[in-house]
């Protein structure tokens, strides 16, 4: 069945470390996305990328780091300098960013904690 | 600006009609979005609609939108304990050369017998 896989489902990090959250799409999308989502609140954009070998800053980017070298994989890195990094962090993906129309379609999220 | 806003939290009894509702501020905003996430899961597209459109629905689902009002609500009928989750309104806005979701709190709906 095509869809969205994130991985893992939960994910714990120590001060000081990188760890990389995966996601990978076999829709055949264009355009991936990460969000974080705190308690309470809405989705907010980390990054976004449009087409292979391209992404840009989503408004909560300072932290985090990606990579989108292959159509089907976008993965997130949450870098020491994320000082607070526990969330549930969603990968979406739709066919084209800049077409109207498209919605996103979402992964079942990874939940990272601190130890 | 860019803000969407929902009410945090309906209860309704098995059977009877739920209706949530959003506010958005951007007038430009060409699609709306309504999500479900189950507990520890990510989200589902439910349904959405174009901005210059009133009303769509799809099974249980309707969706009505008052563009001059900028309000949109999500109505499911004869709601189920199944439907007990958390909906989030979304609406897309045109932003640096693609469209992006702007993504309201959450509305937590509760299904009591």
């Amino acid at each position: 069945d095509g869809g969205i896989t994130q991985s893992p489902k939960y994910l714990f990090r120590k001060e000081g470390q990188n760890v990389t959250l995966s996601c990978e799409q076999n829709l055949n999308h264009d355009a991936m996305y990460w969000y974080r989502q705190d308690p309470g609140q809405g989705l907010r954009l980390i990054y976004y990328s449009q087409i292979v070998n391209d992404f840009q800053k989503g408004d909560i980017a300072e932290g985090y780091s990606v990579s989108r070298e292959k159509k089907e994989s976008f993965p997130l890195t949450v870098t020491s300098a994320q000082k607070n990094p526990t969330a549930f962090y969603l990968c979406a993906s739709s066919i084209g960013a800049g077409r109207d129309g498209q919605p996103q379609h979402f992964g079942d999220g990874t939940r990272l904690s601190i130890l | 600006g860019e803000d969407v806003e929902q009410s945090l939290f309906l209860s309704v009894r098995e059977g009877d009609s739920s209706v949530i509702n959003c506010t958005y501020t951007d007038s430009s905003s060409t699609y709306l979005y309504w999500y479900k996430q189950e507990p520890g899961a990510g989200l589902q597209l439910l349904t959405y609609i174009f901005s210059n459109m009133d009303m769509k629905q799809d099974q249980r689902l309707t969706v009505l939108l008052n563009k001059k009002d900028k309000h949109l609500s999500l109505r499911i009928a004869d709601t189920q304990t199944g439907d007990s989750a958390i909906y989030f309104c979304a609406e897309s806005i045109r932003s640096g050369g693609y469209n992006k979701l702007i993504f309201g709190a959450g509305t937590r709906l509760a299904v009591h017998p």
